[in-house]
């Protein structure tokens, strides 16, 4: 069975600033796919980045970025010029690749951007 | 398109009660998901479905049951409310359940069992 580690339970920065959440999962698997979940006080579940465990490159997406280290089973999350809309949970979530998209979540990071 | 549409938002149940979380999609999407998410965690996978009539058990499945007659509805029963129940269920579906698809989330039913 597969497990994903989020070791920080709470982190506070100041907007602007940069932040790294880490991440840890253990698998036997060979393809997979790795993602990180924003999840606002509203509850709603928002897709930040993913990645592709076949690709060596670093996904980015905008001030999101993952450094993804296979053989240490680490996928961090870098999230730079942090804004206060960026106050939420964040999760890390491992998916097998194989025929359903069925998530294997981290306990989460609540991160807060004071102003 | 409404999306993923989950109804009640809130209920509380007593122990012993049953109940059936709704949730429905306009999407026409194949796959659909269930998932609970405890206080302070992240979200663990119930049971899914890969299409109509086709289910299967997830992650956490014991005290849970599923149906799926139709493209567009996947309830979620639970027969005998426990505390142990109390979470926050998140309905989720998509088309082709590629990883490489967007996975598209309900807002959430809040559960508390007393």
């Amino acid at each position: 069975a597969q497990t994903v580690t989020q070791s920080q339970p709470e982190m506070s920065v100041q907007e602007a600033e940069t932040v790294t959440l880490s991440c840890t999962y253990d698998t036997s698997e060979n393809n997979y796919y790795l993602f990180w979940y924003k999840q606002p006080p509203s509850r709603q579940m928002i897709l930040v980045i993913r990645q592709e465990a076949y690709k060596q490159q670093n996904a980015t997406e905008n001030r999101f970025s993952v450094n993804f280290q296979k053989a240490a089973k680490s996928f961090s999350l870098k999230i730079s010029d942090s804004q206060l809309g960026d106050t939420a949970m964040y999760f890390c979530a491992f998916m097998k690749q194989e025929g359903a998209q069925k998530l294997v979540f981290g306990q989460g990071t609540r991160l807060t951007i004071n102003p | 398109n409404a999306g993923v549409t989950q109804t009640p938002k809130f209920r509380i149940l007593k122990i012993g009660q049953s109940m059936t979380l709704q949730c429905t999609q306009d999407m026409n999407h194949n796959y659909m998901y269930w998932y609970r998410q405890d206080p302070g965690m992240g979200l663990k996978l119930i049971y899914y479905s890969v299409g109509a009539g086709i289910t299967d058990k997830g992650e956490v499945p014991n005290g849970y049951n599923v149906s799926r007659s139709t493209t567009e509805d996947f309830p979620l029963r639970l027969e005998l409310a426990a505390p142990s129940q109390t979470s926050v269920y998140f309905c989720a579906s998509s088309y082709s359940g590629q990883p490489n698809e967007k996975l598209f989330f309900g807002s959430g039913t809040q559960l508390s069992v007393l």
